[in-house]
């Protein structure tokens, strides 16, 4: 397992289409996080899982927006109606939950190369 | 609620020299900080971190920053510049008790000089 992965790596849309991103995080990882990164901007949080469960949505993650980590391996990333505003850079990453290395412990968190969607 | 502040939005320095950037952060509690590089059109690469212990920690690539938790600051350093660095450079801080979820600053893009 070299790292996480994410696919495609570039997506061009029109307004008005459904995209759909993967994410394949670390196989030993138990948590997986998805950011949205705008241009000039540093990524924000969306939303997270630890194994299926999706644990907390950010305010930012719109009722257009949906994610899913089904069997608690890879995650998806679905953005229905897609808008201009919703160009960005959306990165995955994943980690091993808190107190995995100790009580209190936090664990980092290792970064894909993103998909930039483009909307036209 | 977590915030950093990266007050640098642009850094120009000549290669060979230091470079220093700043970062702040806003959190109630130890906070869990990191310093991470992206190149164009890249993810981000973690340089370093700080959980506790030793407030100078180092990093990969030469880069160290220090933890000052009188400043709420974690600076980041690097004595000697290669052209290899530039790039844009992200303070991120973490908590357990916000489900380790990073925040991050808004970047500093860092331009190296011949």
């Amino acid at each position: 397992d070299t790292g996480v992965s994410q696919n495609p790596r570039h997506k061009i849309t029109k307004r008005g289409q459904n995209v759909t991103f993967r994410c394949d995080p670390i196989s030993e990882h138990n948590r997986l996080y998805w950011y949205r990164q705008t241009l000039g901007q540093g990524p924000e949080f969306l939303t997270y899982f630890q194994n299926e469960a999706q644990l907390e949505k950010s305010r930012l993650l719109s009722d257009r927006f949906s994610a899913e980590r089904p069997k608690g391996s890879f995650s998806t990333l679905e953005i229905q109606r897609t808008e201009q505003g919703d160009s960005a850079m959306y990165l995955c990453a994943s980690s091993f939950p808190p107190g995995a290395g100790g009580p209190s412990s936090y664990n980092e968190q290792f970064f894909g190369p993103g998909t930039r969607l483009t909307v036209l | 609620a977590q915030s950093v502040t990266q007050p640098d939005i642009h850094i120009t320095v000549s290669e060979g020299a230091s470079l220093e950037l700043r970062c702040n952060y806003s959190y109630g509690a130890t906070p869990y900080l990191f310093w991470y590089v992206q190149s164009p059109g890249q993810g981000l690469q973690l340089l370093l971190k700080y959980f506790s212990g030793d407030t100078l920690v180092q990093g990969i690539k030469g880069f160290e920053a220090e933890f000052k938790r009188s400043q709420s600051s974690f600076n980041l350093r690097k004595p000697s510049v290669h052209w290899s660095d530039a790039a844009e450079y992200f303070c991120a801080v973490g908590a357990v008790a916000a489900g380790n979820k990073l925040t991050f600053g808004g970047g500093t893009r860092v331009l190296v000089k011949p």
